[in-house]
Formats: structure tokens, sequence, C-alpha cells
């Protein structure tokens, strides 16, 4: 069956503090790799798509890149206001539309 | 420009009554979703509509949920009877396929409890 798993379930920062999220996949064709993010009681709010491995996406402190069977989110120097939850998504190649999510990754970032 | 807009924002129902949701998707979309997400979890898709038609509702537990999307824009989603194990968040998205576009725009979210 194909799944997307996302590591860690849960990571907290100090302001500043770089790391990375990582988005496992195994679907038979990728269509395309989405980021989100979700705050409390809100909806999932879209960050970036990756089409192809090797690509890579940047806004402000996040940068997304693509392999052949993962994806990482980069939070650089992690501000307080980047706290939320993190969703990958994938959209396999014949399944026009439908995006299978991971659980997410909780982050939380401390002055 | 106004994004996915869904009512109500919060629903307390008992166990057995109906319940329904109502999503605006964002103006020229032409594909709209309903997907559900449990507290922890990823949204889950219940169906999916381009433009009128429903091409995608293999998820939807269908002896109880229902959806219809009118004229191509609005949408419902329905519940009858609500069970205790359909507690959670009810998410709209809405996205525009064509041109190499795929990400999907998605609402608030109508978050329901069943008691």
């Amino acid at each position: 069956e194909d799944q997307v798993t996302q590591s860690p379930e849960a990571l907290r920062l100090q302001e500043g503090e770089s790391s990375s999220l990582n988005c496992s996949y195994t679907v038979s064709g990728l269509r395309g790799l989405f980021w989100y993010r979700q705050d409390p009681g809100k909806g999932p709010e879209f960050l970036f798509t990756l089409y192809s491995a090797g690509e890579e996406k940047e806004k402000e402190r996040l940068k997304a890149t693509l392999t052949k069977k993962e994806s990482f989110l980069h939070i650089t120097a992690p501000k307080p206001e980047d706290s939320a939850t993190y969703l990958c998504a994938v959209q396999e190649s014949d399944s026009w539309g439908k995006l299978q999510f991971g659980a997410g990754t909780q982050v939380v970032v401390t002055p | 420009e106004a994004g996915v807009v869904q009512s109500p924002r919060y629903k307390i129902i008992e166990k057995k009554q109906p319940v329904a949701f109502w999503c605006n998707p964002i103006s020229g979309h032409n594909t709209l979703y309903w997907y559900r997400q449990n507290l922890g979890q990823g949204p889950e898709l219940l169906i999916r509509y381009e433009n009128e038609e429903a091409v995608d509702d293999s998820q939807l537990p269908k002896d109880r949920f229902s959806a219809e999307r009118l004229k191509g824009v609005d949408s419902t989603l329905k519940i009858q009877p609500a069970e205790l194990g359909d507690s959670a968040v009810y998410l709209c998205a809405s996205s525009w396929l064509g041109m190499g576009h795929t990400e999907a725009f998605f609402g608030q979210g109508t978050r329901l409890t069943v008691v």
C-alpha cells in the first residue's frame, strides 16, 4: 500500500536552531510532492510543490528538496512564528488531483 | 482574493442527528475536495469533484455520507445519521487542475463533535 511517512512526529527547537523534517514516500509514480503548513484550528496553508528529483524551492526560512524517495523541509534559523505542523502530501501519476497526506511534524520554536 | 470559505466553523450534535457542511471554493477553481482530518493525522480525501462531477468518491462512506456540488461551484457535505466516530475536522479545498497547476488551497475547516 502506498504510504507517506513523516519524521520526526514532533520537533522542539530553540530560536535560531536550524533543522530538517523528513517526508518519505512509496508510490508507483510521483506527479508532485506538496508541503503545507497548518496552524492550530486552521486549514493547511500551501507552501511548495516539487515535481522532480533534484528540485528545490525556497520561501523565507524554509527550503524544500526532493529525491526519488523522500523530501526534506529545511528550516534555517527558525523563529517562534515558524511553530506549526508541517504536512507533506504526494500526488500519484495516475491519480490526478488526489493528495495523500502524511501525519505531519509538529514544530515548536521557543525564544 | 477570497480564499475557500466554509461554514459553520464548529458544530456539536448528538449521535444519530443529521449535519451539513457548506463550502464556497476559490472563484474559477474547477476542482473541489472534501477531506476529513482526525486529531494528530493528516487529511484524508472523502470526495473530489471536477466541475459538477464526482470523479473520486471511493473513500466516502456512502451509507451515511452524501455530497453535492450544484452548478459546479458551492458544495455541501451531509452526514445522516452521525456517529461518535465522525467527530473530526472536515476540510474543503479547491484547485485549478490544468496547465501544470495541481496545488490545492484549503478552507478553515468545520470541527464536528458528535456526543
